[in-house]
């Protein structure tokens, strides 16, 4: 039962366009999510996170907005930039667990 | 501080084979993951241990597969036998039990022929 999905497995955007990655999650006690990128041969890495108790949060060029009533989050990427080009995790955790349930991922692939 | 630690990087072993995994966590966190990367699955979240204790090994697939942590800085996981839809990109990962990022090592890519 995959409790976090990312139904698009990649995304391909032009540099200086807005990437946009999609996550949805069904488990209503995840009270914190957070964006993790990978590039190949290395682990994932932090990027940016939001409590529950907030919509948007806002990191230079990354946003994320969540929607707690549609159990959705996106993250903004905004002018897009080669170097952006990984696979981005949505990942959730509840705070009366220790558990930290990642998605699939999708892969973002920026052109010049 | 090194961050967390893998080890091997690589591994490629013959099916029926044990097989086991390394893991350092950084310094001071006393929450760790194992995940297991595959393309249907994403990150699948394998065990996870808080001060030591496992906490919920739900995600662990076969009897095949167990995890120890015997101190706060060392974690193994070992598949015995391996066979090869075991064949993926381990990974662990610690954080602070306050926190909720987590950091991660540079996984160990497992292939059993």
């Amino acid at each position: 039962d995959q409790q976090v999905k990312q139904n698009s497995p990649s995304l391909s955007v032009q540099e200086g366009r807005i990437s946009i990655l999609n996550c949805d999650y069904t488990n209503s006690m995840f009270d914190y999510f957070l964006w993790y990128k990978k590039y190949p041969a290395e682990g994932p890495t932090f990027l940016i996170s939001i409590s529950s108790i907030k919509d948007k949060n806002e990191d230079g060029r990354f946003t994320v907005f969540l929607n707690k009533s549609a159990k959705h989050l996106s993250l903004h990427i905004v002018p897009s930039q080669p170097g952006d080009s990984a696979v981005y995790f949505c990942a959730a955790s509840a705070r009366n667990t220790d558990k930290l349930i990642f998605g699939t991922g999708t892969r973002l692939q920026v052109f010049p | 501080d090194a961050g967390v630690i893998q080890s091997p990087r690589h591994e490629v072993t013959e099916m029926g084979q044990e097989v086991t995994l390394r893991c350092k966590p950084i310094s001071g966190h006393n929450s760790l993951f194992w995940y297991r990367q595959t393309m249907m699955r994403g990150l699948e979240l394998l065990i996870y241990f808080n001060n030591n204790v496992p906490i919920d090994d739900s995600g662990m697939p076969e009897d095949r597969f167990s995890a120890k942590m015997p101190n706060a800085s060392f974690s193994t996981l070992k598949i015995q036998p391996s066979e090869p839809r075991d064949s993926a990109v381990y990974f662990c990962a610690s954080r602070l039990e306050q926190d909720f990022e987590a950091f991660f090592g540079q996984g160990t890519r497992l292939t059993v022929v």
